[in-house]
C-alpha cells in the first residue's frame, strides 16, 4: 500500500514563527503536492511538484514556499505564520498522470 | 476557471437506505477523470470510486455507484445499504488529463448516517 506521511498530525506555532510541514512518500511517486483545507472551501492547491528541485505555484501560495530535494519527500515552509493560516494541511502524491491522488493524514495547523 | 460544485453541505441518511451526493462541474476539456473521495473524522482522505470520462458505462465498487454524465457535466454518487462507517465528509474532484493541470476539488458533502 501507498504510504503518504506527514510529520505531524497537531501543531500550535506562534505568529510570526518559520514553520516547517513535512511530508514523506515510500512509493517513487515523482508528482506531490500541498492543499489547505478549510470548511466550505473544500481543498484548495498550495504548491505542487512533479519532480526532484522542481516546485510549480497552486491556487493560494502567498505566504507559503516549499522544498523538494529528494524524491520522496515535500515541505512546505509558512516563513512567517499568521494567524489566517490556521487550517488543515493535507499532503498527497501521485504515479503519472492519470491515478488518483494518494493523501496523507493531514496536519492541523493553529497558529495564535 | 474549471469548478467543481457540491450543492448539498449536509445530508442524513437512515442506516440500510440509499443515498445520493450531487456534484457538478464546469470544464472545457473533452478528456478527464473524475473522482469521490471520502474524508472520515479520522481526517484520512480515501479513494471512493473513479470515472474516466472518456466511458460511457458508469463505475462501481460495491455499494458505492456513480450516475455520470458528461454532456450535463454531472458526476453523482450513490450509497447502497448505508452504514454507519460511511459517515463522512465527501469530496468530489475532477482532474483533466492535460499535462500541468491539477485535481480541482468541490467543496464536499458532509454525511451522516442514523442508526
Amino acid at each position: 500500500d501507498v504510504k503518504v506521511t506527514q510529520s505531524s498530525r497537531y501543531l500550535v506555532k506562534r505568529t510570526g514563527e518559520k514553520v516547517f510541514l513535512e511530508c514523506v512518500q515510500d512509493m517513487d511517486h515523482e508528482n506531490m503536492f500541498w492543499y489547505r483545507q478549510d470548511p466550505g472551501l473544500g481543498l484548495r492547491l498550495i504548491y505542487f511538484s512533479y519532480d526532484v528541485k522542481m516546485k510549480e505555484k497552486g491556487d493560494i501560495p502567498e505566504g507559503y514556499s516549499v522544498s523538494r530535494e529528494k524524491k520522496e519527500r515535500f515541505s512546505l515552509i509558512l516563513e512567517s505564520a499568521s494567524t489566517n493560516q490556521t487550517s488543515m494541511y493535507l499532503c498527497a502524491s501521485t504515479f503519472g498522470r492519470n491515478t488518483e491522488a494518494f493523501f496523507g493524514q493531514g496536519t492541523r495547523l493553529t497558529v495564535v | 476557471a474549471q469548478t467543481v460544485t457540491q450543492s448539498q453541505p449536509e445530508m442524513s441518511v437512515q442506516e440500510a437506505e440509499t443515498v445520493t451526493l450531487s456534484c457538478t462541474y464546469d470544464t472545457s476539456e473533452s478528456d478527464y477523470y473524475l473522482f469521490w473521495y471520502k474524508q472520515p473524522p479520522s481526517r484520512q482522505m480515501i479513494l471512493v470510486i473513479r470515472q474516466e470520462a472518456y466511458k460511457q458505462q458508469n463505475a462501481t465498487e460495491n455499494r458505492f455507484s456513480v450516475n455520470f454524465q458528461k454532456a450535463a457535466k454531472s458526476f453523482s454518487l450513490k450509497i447502497s445499504d448505508s452504514q454507519l462507517g460511511d459517515a463522512a465528509m465527501y469530496f468530489c474532484a475532477y482532474r483533466p488529463r492535460t499535462y500541468g493541470q491539477n485535481f480541482v476539488f468541490g467543496p464536499g458533502t458532509r454525511l451522516s448516517v442514523l442508526p
